[in-house]
C-alpha cells in the first residue's frame, strides 16, 4: 500500500495566484512528520517546509504553507503568490516513528508550472 | 558551511563495469541515506545509516549492491556488476538526531549505464 500519496501528476498556475499541491499519507504510528521537497530541474532536493504529528498550528514557512488535516490524512502544500521560479517538482514525504531512524518515504511527485 | 558532497556528479559506464559513488554527510550529522530516483519508480531508499552502523538496507536492490559506511564523513555504494537499469540518479542524504528528520540533500549522481 502507498504511504504517501500525490494524485496530481502535473498542475499549472498563474503567476501570483496560489496554488494547493495534494498529499495524503498512511500510517497508523501515532508519531510522525510530513515534509514537503522542491526539486527543480537543475535536480537538487530543496527541504521547504515540516509538520509533526502532535503539531497544533499549520507550519507556514514564507510562502509555503502546510494544510496539515490529521483526521483526514491530508497535508496539502499551498504556495502562495506564485512566482516563475516555483516551476519545479514537489514532492510530499513522511518520516514515521519518533526513533532516531529517521527514514523519509517519499511520495510520486507533483510538477508544478507556473505561468507568466 | 558546506553541505553534503557527492562524487562524481557524472558516470557514464558500459554494463558489468563497477561504479562506486561517493558521499561526505554535513560534519555533525550522524544519519546518512542513499536514495535512488528513476522516472518510472521516483524516489526510493536504498539504505541508511545511524552512527556509521546500517539500520535498514531492505531498499537494496539486490547482491550487486553494496554500501559502507566506514567512518562518521565517508560513505560509499557500490554496485558490481553494474546493469543499464541501475542507470538513476543517486542521492546521499544526511541529518541529525536532534532536527525533526529534516534531510539535506546531496547534488546527486547521474549514473549512466550503456
Amino acid at each position: 500500500a502507498q504511504k504517501i500519496t500525490q494524485t496530481q501528476p502535473g498542475m499549472f498556475v498563474q503567476e501570483k495566484e496560489a496554488v494547493t499541491l495534494d498529499c495524503t499519507y498512511d500510517t497508523s504510528d501515532p508519531s510522525y512528520g510530513l515534509f514537503w521537497y522542491k526539486q527543480p530541474s537543475s535536480g537538487e532536493m530543496i527541504f521547504l517546509i515540516y509538520q509533526g504529528s502532535y503539531d497544533q498550528q499549520n507550519a507556514t514557512e514564507g510562502r509555503y504553507s502546510l494544510n496539515f488535516q490529521k483526521a483526514r490524512k491530508s497535508a496539502n502544500l499551498v504556495i502562495s503568490a506564485s512566482q516563475l521560479g516555483d516551476s519545479a517538482m514537489y514532492f510530499c514525504a513522511m518520516r514515521e516513528g519518533a526513533d532516531s531512524s529517521y527514514k523519509l518515504i517519499f511520495g510520486s511527485g507533483t510538477r508544478l508550472l507556473v505561468r507568466p | 558551511d558546506a553541505g553534503v558532497i557527492q562524487s562524481p556528479r557524472h558516470e557514464v559506464t558500459e554494463m558489468g563495469q563497477e561504479v562506486t559513488l561517493r558521499c561526505k554527510p554535513i560534519s555533525g550529522h550522524n544519519s546518512l541515506f542513499w536514495y535512488r530516483q528513476t522516472m518510472m519508480r521516483g524516489l526510493e531508499l536504498l539504505i541508511y545509516f545511524n552512527n556509521n552502523v546500517p539500520i535498514d538496507d531492505s531498499g537494496m536492490p539486490e547482491d550487486r549492491f553494496s554500501a559502507k559506511m566506514p567512518n562518521a564523513s565517508f560513505s560509499t555504494l557500490k554496485i558490481q556488476p553494474s546493469e543499464p537499469r541501475d542507470s538513476a540518479v543517486y542521492f546521499c542524504a544526511s541529518s541529525a538526531d536532534y532536527l525533526p528528520g529534516e534531510l539535506f540533500f546531496g547534488e546527486g549522481s547521474r549514473l549512466t549505464v550503456l
